[in-house]
């Protein structure tokens, strides 16, 4: 199975900041002949479900603010907020589905300093 | 709008069993494969199996393979999960999930049914 390890487990930063978050995979998720990434991003708010963010390693989701962006190839990717919101308070998590025994990283809680 | 909505969920006992059912709607259910993934209390998440579209090929995580039967029906717009031997370690909120358009991300998710396992 693939293993997704998140950096840093939690992160505390000020409104405005840029936040980084880091996930990588224990073998590469992207595809050589066709150059596609099979990572995908996800917000989940206290008492709700996981929401969708980027997919494709930096493909935004429709309605997904642009301060949010993906990038990154093979083994190590990132998330990137650009400027913090009190809104972006959440446990965000990286997810392969290059393989079909799909894993999730362990989460990422982001915190207002 | 693409709507996934979960049933089923409850307390049992240690060994007993479960059906989670999803009704999907707002989009076209059969064309797409489905997934169930859970969250134990305070926990992450742990994508636990997979349905293709048609239902000819399935697939689980090791801590449920022989114990849990993922299903859909394609008429009903649905998909289920039978959960049998169930364990403590089973506690959690079980999310079905639908796959995206241009790939196998979780794209859309339902609001989650919370299973408790105790004596």
């Amino acid at each position: 199975d693939i293993v997704m390890t998140q950096s840093p487990d939690s992160l505390a930063l000020s409104l405005g900041e840029r936040a980084t978050i880091n996930c990588k995979s224990s073998q590469s998720v992207s595809s050589r002949s066709n150059k596609k990434n099979f990572l995908a991003w996800y917000q989940q708010k206290p008492g709700q479900p996981p929401k969708l963010l980027i997919y494709g390693a930096s493909a935004r989701e429709s309605g997904v603010p642009d301060r949010f962006s993906g990038s990154g190839s093979g083994t190590d990717f990132t998330l990137t907020i650009s400027s913090l919101q009190a809104e972006d308070v959440a446990v965000y998590y990286c997810q392969q589905y290059y393989s079909t025994l799909y894993t999730f990283g362990q989460g990422t809680k982001l915190e207002i300093k | 709008e693409v709507q996934l909505v979960e049933s089923g969920g409850g307390l049992v006992q240690p060994g007993g069993s479960l059906r989670l059912s999803c009704a999907a709607s707002g989009f076209t259910f059969s064309i797409y494969n489905m997934n169930w993934v859970r969250q134990a209390p305070g926990k992450g998440l742990e994508w636990i199996s997979y349905i293709k579209s048609s239902g000819s090929d399935t697939y689980y995580v090791d801590s449920v393979k022989g114990r849990f039967t993922i299903s859909r029906d394609n008429v009903k717009n649905s998909l289920y999960l039978q959960m049998n031997s169930l364990r403590v370690e089973d506690t959690a909120v079980y999310y079905c999930v639908k796959e995206g358009q241009y790939g196998s991300y979780s794209a859309v998710w339902g609001q989650g049914t919370l299973v408790t396992v105790s004596s």
